[in-house]
């Protein structure tokens, strides 16, 4: 697609439901990103991956935080047993390889996530 | 490890002046990106303008310009005859410049600036 794209755009929740982020990076892009948003807050990371493999896990906040990534396409990035403090939105964007030369990243519209 | 600050959460100018955004960053590394990244309300993050650390040069895109000071450790955004669509948040955002054989190229960003351009 012309853009990195992510599904829902809006998700409210219960407290201790599972979710899944899905997100759609721009094609031909390996490297694929998660951040978190949190209201009034600036972006904080929280995994990235190049092709299918994640070298980088360390910003997941806690086990409950999950991501995949198949086919070094679409990723999905599954909460588990959410808790109100999940509530933020969730950022996807992606870049080119190293190969490629950029290292912009570009970003999707988010995921709203509100845990009742 | 790296930071970077902004120091004004928000500000408010009248359509068509200009207005500075400052960020100023702190890192031991030689080589880096620096980036603005707008966000309107949409949440669409934005690219607006990316200065690499070795290009004397300040970067410029249309009405964005920017003052890269490298001893200073300063990046600040001018935006130049602001229009009503430059309403949004801005972030400042650094990124080591990637090393071939190991990849590490996490963005870490400011916590924003809040634009209001007024009619």
């Amino acid at each position: 697609g012309a853009g990195v794209s992510q599904s829902p755009s809006n998700k409210v929740t219960e407290k201790g439901k599972d979710v899944e982020l899905r997100c759609d990076p721009i094609s031909g892009h390996t490297a694929l990103y998660w951040y978190r948003q949190s209201l009034g807050q600036g972006l904080e990371f929280l995994i990235y991956f190049q092709g299918n493999s994640a070298p980088d896990k360390s910003g997941l906040p806690s086990d409950r935080f999950s991501a995949e990534r198949t086919g070094g396409s679409v990723s999905t990035l599954t909460i588990q047993r959410t808790q109100q403090e999940d509530s933020a939105v969730y950022l996807c964007a992606s870049s080119k390889s190293w190969g490629g030369g950029t290292d912009t990243q570009y970003f999707g519209p988010g995921t709203r996530l509100t845990v009742l | 490890a790296q930071t970077v600050t902004q120091s004004q959460p928000e500000m408010s100018v009248q359509e068509a002046e200009t207005v500075t955004l400052s960020c100023t960053y702190d890192t031991s590394e030689n080589n880096y990106y620096l980036f603005w990244y707008k966000q309107p309300p949409s949440r669409q993050m934005i690219l607006v303008i990316r200065q690499e650390a070795y290009k004397q040069q300040n970067a410029t895109e249309n009405r964005f310009s920017v003052n890269f000071q490298k001893a200073a450790k300063s990046f600040s955004l001018k935006i130049s005859d602001s229009q009503l669509g430059d309403t949004a948040m801005y972030f400042c955002a650094f990124m080591k410049k990637l090393v071939l054989a190991r990849r590490d190229d996490k963005i870490i960003f400011g916590k924003g600036t809040r634009l209001h351009i007024l009619p």
